[in-house]
């Protein structure tokens, strides 16, 4: 079975953009959860979604927004670029009933 | 809010030592802890998982202890080997379903 796959791998912006990233989960898999890893705040979660319904957030302002399609595929988008969004984006599937979770390679998105 | 921490933060060991990985949480109500390894510029990949109810799991030279009353787990590398090399993450899970991260600790394995 292929892996969590992330697109893109890296991506430059600037402060005021917005930006979206790709997450499609292991086949099978519809549980996606979003995951932001910074040098000072580690990683700290984001958003769940299972059925392309929010089931879990974190404590991250409303410029960060996510989606799930039917294919289970997920989307997040940051609106309104600051400097500090600048982190590596992980995403994560699983199978529902089960708790390992198994990560992609990551976004790193650089705000400039 | 839940707290984990990690000690040390880097760790340098020559080749075939045994070690042990330090992890402590401030919430003590969680559902289980694992372990992760997170390779440079890649994500993670799960080691062991521990369940609330469970005192250890083993996999290969890994062992993991969690002592959920003291808030404290270990995880334990025997016989090391430079592809041990990597940051080592624990995280717990907590009621709301979210995963709380350590701070990792960085392993190196001198040959």
């Amino acid at each position: 079975k292929a892996g969590v796959t992330q697109t893109p791998r890296y991506l430059i912006k600037t402060r005021g953009q917005q930006v979206t990233l790709s997450c499609s989960p292991i086949s099978g898999h519809r549980s996606v959860s979003w995951y932001q890893q910074t040098p000072g705040q580690g990683l700290q979660f984001l958003f769940e979604y299972f059925s392309e319904t929010q089931r879990n957030k974190g404590n991250f302002p409303g410029r960060f927004s996510g989606r799930q399609f039917s294919n289970s595929r997920s989307e997040m988008n940051v609106s309104t670029l600051e400097l500090g969004d600048s982190a590596l984006y992980l995403c994560a599937s699983k199978v529902d009933i089960q708790e390992t979770q198994y990560f992609g390679p990551g976004t790193r998105l650089l705000v400039l | 809010k839940q707290e984990v921490t990690q000690i040390p933060a880097a760790l340098s060991v020559p080749e075939g030592e045994n070690l042990v990985l330090n992890c402590s949480f401030t919430d003590s109500a969680i559902y289980n802890l694992q372990w992760f390894r997170q390779d440079p510029g890649k994500g993670l990949t799960s080691l062991l998982l521990i369940q609330s109810s469970q005192r250890e799991q083993t996999s290969g030279r890994l062992n993991a202890s969690l002592d959920k009353s003291s808030g404290r787990s270990t995880l334990y590398i025997a016989a090391s080997q430079p592809g041990d090399s990597a940051t080592y993450l624990c995280a717990v899970k907590g009621g709301a379903n979210n995963l709380f991260f350590g701070t990792g600790t960085r392993l190196t394995v001198i040959p």
